[in-house]
Formats: structure tokens, C-alpha cells, sequence
């Protein structure tokens, strides 16, 4: 079974541009959770997606927003692009029941803004 | 702020030796306390995971252990090999809840 892919891998932005990252995951799973890692702040949830719902939502501002298609691919944007939002966005994957469940992430997508 | 805390940072630690990282946690709701391992270039990948019914849980060499009370749980790694050189960081969410909490991080480096 192919693992969670994200893309693209890589991205180079200046600021005040914005932004749209892509991950689809593995199949048979409805559920799509955000990340963002950097080094000073480390792994924070930005939200989750499951059955093209928003479950749950991090402490992020409203520059950043998220969307699942019926496929349960996902997508998240991020506006009005701010230096600080350089960092790896890393999305996981899961079969979305209510039970206790595997988050699988993919390799992530390394965005720069410059 | 943080809600768990992760420590130490970093560790050094000789081929075949063991290797201990404390997370501690604060919101008393967590109920599923996974751990992950990520190497350069990669996602985090599950390790091992744990819930507050049991206090110790082994898979091959790595053990997590768990105290309810204190509120931390610890992971060791037995006989230490090159190739677990990674960043190892635990995490805590309630159950059925996808909002994993993760604490800092700690670097294992597995000395040949």
C-alpha cells in the first residue's frame, strides 16, 4: 500500500504571497491531520480533516485554513505568507474512527518564505 | 504553551547501552500517549504507543513505561544500535481525539 505522499516536497515563497499545499493519503483512510514543525516551536496541530469536515482545529490564525475533497485528498493554504511560517508541513493520515488510531505521516513539505 | 515536556534534549549513548527520554504531561484528559521516530528527511513514524490501563508496554527493544500519577511515561531503548540514531519525540492526545500534543524532541545519537 502506498504511504501518505505530499506535495510538492520543496517551496520557496516571499512574503505576503500565499500558498497551497497537497497531501492524499493512504487509501481506505478518511481522516487528514496538519502539522507544522520548526525548530524553535517543534510539532503543532494545525487541524483535522475527516469525511471533507473539519474535526479539530489548532492555535493558529485564520491565514491558515485546510479543505478535504471527497477523495479525501486535502489541501492547506496558507495567505498573506509571513517569514515565520517557514517550516516543514507534515500531514498524517488515518482511518478516522473513534477508537484510538495510527497517525502516518508523510515526508512533508519544506516550505521557505523569503 | 506546552503540553508535554520532553526531555533531555539530547543523548549520547555507546553501542549496546540504553538509551531513557522522560515526557511528563500536564492535562490530565490525555489518555493515549504514543511515541514516534523521525530521521532526517522523513515524517515521524509510530514507534509505540501506550494508554493509562497499563503501566509498562514493550515491543522488541523498546519499552514504554507509564506512571498515571505522576503524570509521566518514559521510553527505553535496550541495546542501542547505529541505525536508532533519530529524533525520538513522545506526544499525548485523548482517545479518539486526532490533536496529537508532542513534546520537544530528543536527539538519540547511538555511538558505534
Amino acid at each position: 500500500k502506498a504511504g501518505v505522499t505530499q506535495t510538492p516536497r520543496y517551496l520557496i515563497k516571499t512574503r505576503g504571497q500565499q500558498v497551497t499545499l497537497s497531501c492524499s493519503p493512504i487509501s481506505g483512510h478518511r481522516s487528514v491531520s496538519w502539522y507544522q514543525q520548526t525548530p524553535g516551536q517543534g510539532l503543532q496541530f494545525l487541524f483535522e480533516y475527516f469525511s471533507e469536515t473539519q474535526r479539530n482545529k489548532g492555535n493558529f490564525p485564520g491565514r491558515f485554513s485546510g479543505r478535504q475533497f471527497s477523495n479525501s485528498r486535502s489541501e492547506m493554504n496558507v495567505s498573506t505568507l509571513e517569514l515565520g511560517d517557514s517550516a516543514l508541513y507534515l500531514c498524517a493520515s488515518s482511518l478516522g474512527g473513534r477508537g484510538v488510531d495510527t497517525q502516518y505521516f508523510g515526508p512533508g513539505t519544506r516550505l521557505t518564505v523569503l | 504553551q506546552q503540553q508535554v515536556k520532553q526531555s533531555p534534549q539530547s543523548l549520547i549513548v555507546q553501542k549496546g547501552g540504553i538509551s531513557i527520554i522522560n515526557c511528563a504531561y500536564e492535562n490530565t484528559a490525555f489518555d493515549y500517549f504514543p511515541w514516534y521516530q523521525q530521521f532526517p528527511g522523513k515524517g515521524p513514524a509510530l514507534l509505540i504507543a501506550i494508554r493509562p490501563d497499563v503501566s509498562e508496554k514493550k515491543e522488541g527493544r523498546f519499552t514504554i513505561s507509564f506512571n498515571k500519577s505522576a503524570k509521566q511515561f518514559s521510553l527505553h531503548i535496550m541495546d542501542s544500535q547505529p541505525g536508532d540514531s533519530a529524533t525520538y519525540f513522545c506526544a499525548a492526545s485523548r482517545f479518539g481525539d486526532y490533536k496529537l500534543s508532542f513534546g520537544a524532541g530528543t536527539t538519540v545519537t547511538v555511538r558505534a
